[in-house]
């Protein structure tokens, strides 16, 4: 079973800032937490990951709450080429296998 | 610098016949991971392969299933005797080492469909 939590789907416009939000209250202190995406008909694309502290990327920022039971996933600018299902996903103890549940479906308005 | 290639990228079967997914991981990778995944799911795990050895197959189903990845060649999934149930993209991933925090490269998949 998933370990996060997203909306289903989310819509934003063109060139506005997008903020996904994943719960992830169940986490343990060493689990780092990776964002996906998938565009339609394609693998999934890594995005970000940390583990407390707030990262940047040229994709994406990742916000990750002081208690760590959520994080949010920042586009600063988003295009129509960021319309994907975005995953949050936490590994399970093992380390590698990672966990998706079905993610936020991003819609983009032009 | 290729990617994840993954062939075919659409497979038709008909049940009870054999289908063989094959996945070739970036250079310099020696850690591939299987997925499958349903109409508007998640990707699940099946099975994670370093070079001639299977490390966790605990996401694959018992019987019908089997994936290797020998010393040449690309990873193989194969599926015996397909039922309409594992009609599904599968996707391969590849890591540089065990995957912990580092990220999986992802190929574009295999859709399979099962008549």
């Amino acid at each position: 079973d998933a370990k996060t939590t997203q909306p289903n789907s989310m819509e934003s416009n063109e060139e506005e800032p997008v903020h996904l939000p994943c719960n992830h209250s169940t986490i343990s202190g060493t689990d780092y937490i990776h964002w996906y995406r998938q565009l339609p008909s394609q693998g999934p694309e890594y995005v970000i990951h940390g583990l407390t502290s707030n990262v940047n990327n040229r994709m994406a920022s990742l916000a990750i709450a002081e208690d760590r039971k959520s994080s949010t996933l920042i586009l600063h600018r988003a295009t129509l080429r960021d319309a994907a299902v975005y995953y949050c996903i936490l590994p399970m103890d093992s380390n590698y296998q990672l966990i998706w549940g079905a993610g936020t479906k991003l819609i983009i308005k032009p | 610098n290729a990617g994840v290639m993954q062939n075919p990228r659409h497979l038709v079967r008909r049940r009870g016949q054999e289908a063989r997914l094959r996945c070739s991981p970036m250079k310099g990778h020696s850690h591939v991971y299987w997925y499958r995944q349903l109409p508007e799911e998640g990707l699940k795990f099946m099975v994670y392969l370093q070079k001639e050895n299977i490390i966790d197959e605990s996401g694959m189903p018992k019987e019908r299933f089997s994936a290797e990845f020998p010393k040449e060649g690309p990873s193989i999934l194969r599926i015996q005797q397909v039922v309409r149930g594992d009609s599904a993209a599968y996707f391969c991933a590849s890591s540089p080492i065990r995957q912990g925090n580092n990220e999986q490269f992802f190929g574009p998949g295999t859709r399979l469909t099962v008549l």
